[in-house]
């Protein structure tokens, strides 16, 4: 199917342990994106990605870490995860950095 | 440091209605602003992009209007109906940084 897609949709998992959230999409779109979204925050960009093997810093990107190897896929982990990191991890792309992004349905993370 | 602000951050108006969602920037030299929609457990979809040169874009019912000197756009809804209820963002690109910034949205519920 053409798209973007997130697995898992929902996970739980304790603190401490490293959890891994994977995105896919099938526009080959060079920019992709992930944010999280928290109840009063609204959408904060974690880390982006302008093609294969160059990644960058957005706004929360502590305690996170990114790569993409091929430009379809763009895998966010957690390597040791906090209660604070419990949220809903969006991941999008697009064509250019300002312009339309196209959004997964999100992932569902909780740390227990 | 660019700041998007959506008030208010629910509205609920009788189907049939038309009516108007705001949103408020604090940085006037912007990029673009893109309007999402949002319903519930799912992802973000792009209903409309407005260019900085741009004063408005419409798509069917829907017309998105940009005033950068107020840094002010509304989204303007025509006969609602209860399949626009959904949380409805906006988000901004500014020049020297790209990255969009969102506001918090407002959920809107149409009464039928």
């Amino acid at each position: 199917d053409a798209g973007i897609t997130q697995s898992p949709r929902y996970k739980i998992t304790e603190t401490g342990r490293q959890v891994t959230l994977m995105c896919h999409q099938t526009w080959s779109h060079s920019y992709m994106f992930w944010y999280r979204q928290d109840l009063g925050h609204g959408l904060r960009l974690i880390y982006y990605s302008a093609a294969a093997d160059i990644t960058d810093k957005g706004e929360v990107p502590d305690g996170y870490v990114v790569s993409r190897s091929k430009t379809e896929n763009f895998p966010l982990t957690l390597e040791s995860a906090t209660r604070s990191q419990t949220s809903v991890y969006f991941c999008a792309s697009g064509l250019r950095l300002a312009y339309e992004q196209y959004f997964g349905p999100g992932t569902r993370l909780t740390v227990t | 440091k660019q700041e998007v602000t959506q008030i208010p951050a629910a509205l609920s108006v009788p189907e049939g209605e038309n009516l108007v969602l705001n949103c408020s920037f604090t940085d006037s030299a912007i990029y673009n602003l893109q309007w999402f929609r949002q319903d519930p457990g799912k992802g973000l979809t792009s209903l409309l992009l407005i260019q900085s040169s741009q004063r408005e874009q419409t798509s069917g019912r829907l017309n998105a209007s940009l005033d950068k000197s107020s840094g002010r756009s509304t989204l303007y809804i025509a006969a609602s109906q209860p399949g626009d209820s959904a949380t409805y963002l906006c988000a901004v690109s500014s020049f020297g940084n790209e990255k969009l910034t969102f506001g918090t949205g407002t959920r809107l519920t149409i009464i039928p």
